[in-house]
């Protein structure tokens, strides 16, 4: 079954940190750039961070750069974003996305996850 | 940073009615952008990319047009299945997305 499944979500409290992970099955992994894009309730739909296909490049939005790290580990199917020092404004969902493009990125979304709910709060 | 903007931000029509939503960029993205469907608790689904190319498996009542600045995402002949917001999103530079539009049922 082709899907993206995100997990580690929750509360964090502010100047902490969580990893999210998102495990990818029924799809070429290796072969596709991969995403995190987040909906929270001050920007709407925002990305946040890019990975290329074979790990070597990384993108993040201005409003997380420095703070949030993303990741993956091929063998495993699986992206990974680093959440530290969170603030109050990161609290939403995050969805993993896949690029539309194999191996060259081209940050148009044709598979998303459910999400997961990202909760700061002391 | 490019800026995305959509109109209207809501709108009602009922089963059969043809919808248009309009999407706006800052600057010129060429034919850059993608038109994605969500609903509450399921996963955002592609529908349109480039401006104008249909994703596979999305019916053909939808569909896209549009270069530069300017662009629409057309619905003919309205599903209920698709009551549901729609949001822009440029690819020509760092992804920005649109605000949304929530299309319900009057």
């Amino acid at each position: 079954q082709v899907q993206l499944v995100e997990s580690g979500g929750g509360v964090g409290q502010p100047g902490r940190a969580l990893r999210l992970s998102c495990e990818a099955s029924g799809i070429m992994f290796t072969a596709y750039a991969m995403h995190w894009v987040r909906q929270t309730p001050g920007k709407g739909l925002e990305w946040v961070a890019s990975i290329s296909h074979d790990g070597k490049y990384k993108f993040e939005a201005d409003s997380v750069k420095g703070r949030f790290t993303i990741s993956r580990d091929n063998p495993r199917s699986t992206l990974f974003l680093q959440l530290d020092s969170l603030r109050a404004e990161d609290t939403g969902i995050y969805y993993c996305a896949k690029d539309r493009r194999r191996i060259q990125r081209s940050d148009t979304f044709d598979l998303w996850g459910r999400g997961t709910l990202v909760t700061v709060s002391s | 940073d490019i800026q995305m903007t959509q109109s209207p931000s809501s709108l009602s029509a009922s089963v059969g009615d043809r919808v248009t939503i309009t999407c706006r960029a800052s600057q010129n993205i060429r034919n850059l952008l993608n038109w994605y469907q969500e609903k509450p608790g399921k996963a955002p689904k592609l529908l349109i990319y480039v401006a104008s190319s249909l994703q596979s498996g999305v019916p053909s009542r939808f569909s896209g047009g549009g270069s530069e600045t300017e662009f629409n995402l057309t619905i003919n002949s309205l599903e209920p299945e698709d009551f549901a917001t729609y949001y822009c999103q440029q690819s020509y530079s760092r992804p920005s997305f649109g605000p949304g539009t929530k299309v319900d049922l009057k």
